[in-house]
């Protein structure tokens, strides 16, 4: 059981904008940056972005993040086949003084 | 480039210890933070704790206080996570990070507890 709630898959056609969310508390999203991490499986994560909308470069801006009080979202823009991967979530949480990290929503491109 | 190496693939019996390791280069190994996070197979990402390269300072997840011990080694600018009493469930792949942020990562260590 995760301490960040991501839904557990999501999907969208190629050039479509897909939405991605992680819900929390006010321990972790609603008082600490969200950082959100792309996943091929058998590789290491990858950071994309954070809810400052900040982004490692050459991370394209089609990815975007954003929060609203409790919960954060990662938007992917003109969606692409190599967009299809593992996406998390994660936060620092100040009650239990460590990272906390969504479930992981598996994205599908059709 | 910055860049985090990280030790081969171990395999151990339940009740072993294994110690992994995470060599950085090109970046200045005590100007940042280092954590390990651990994935089962299947599974998602879990942070078990950081290490700060220039005291040595430990903070660890709940979950595996007593159990794991991060240590370092400057000279060679070389992180290290060791698990101790490792059952079958412990089988997983490790990854060290840097930054809290975690901007770069290690490329991941397979440890398989099977007796």
């Amino acid at each position: 059981q995760s301490v960040l709630t991501q839904p557990p898959s999501a999907s969208g056609t190629p050039g479509q904008r897909v939405t991605i969310s992680c819900s929390g508390s006010s321990s972790n999203i609603g008082s600490n940056i969200v950082n959100w991490y792309h996943q091929v499986p058998g590789t290491a994560p990858k950071l994309l972005v954070n809810t400052n909308n900040q982004r490692p470069s050459g991370v394209p801006d089609r990815f975007s993040g954003s929060r609203s009080g409790t919960s954060a979202s990662l938007a992917i823009s003109g969606l692409q086949s190599d967009d299809e991967a593992d996406y998390y979530c994660a936060a620092w949480d100040d009650s239990l003084s460590g990272v906390v990290f969504g479930g992981g929503t598996k994205l599908t491109v059709l | 480039q910055m860049q985090l190496v990280q030790s081969g693939a171990e395999v151990k019996k339940p009740g072993a210890s294994v110690k992994v390791s995470c060599k950085a280069s090109g970046y200045t190994f005590t100007d940042h933070y280092i954590h390990w996070v651990r994935q089962a197979p299947g599974q998602g990402l879990e942070w078990m704790g950081w290490l700060h390269p220039i005291t040595g300072t430990t903070n660890y997840a709940q979950k595996f206080q007593g159990r794991v011990t991060m240590t370092r080694d400057t000279s060679v600018s070389t992180a290290y996570m060791e698990v101790s009493s490792l059952r079958s469930d412990d089988t997983a792949v490790f990854y060290c990070a840097r930054d809290n942020d975690f901007r770069v990562w290690g490329q991941g260590t397979l440890v398989t507890v099977s007796s």
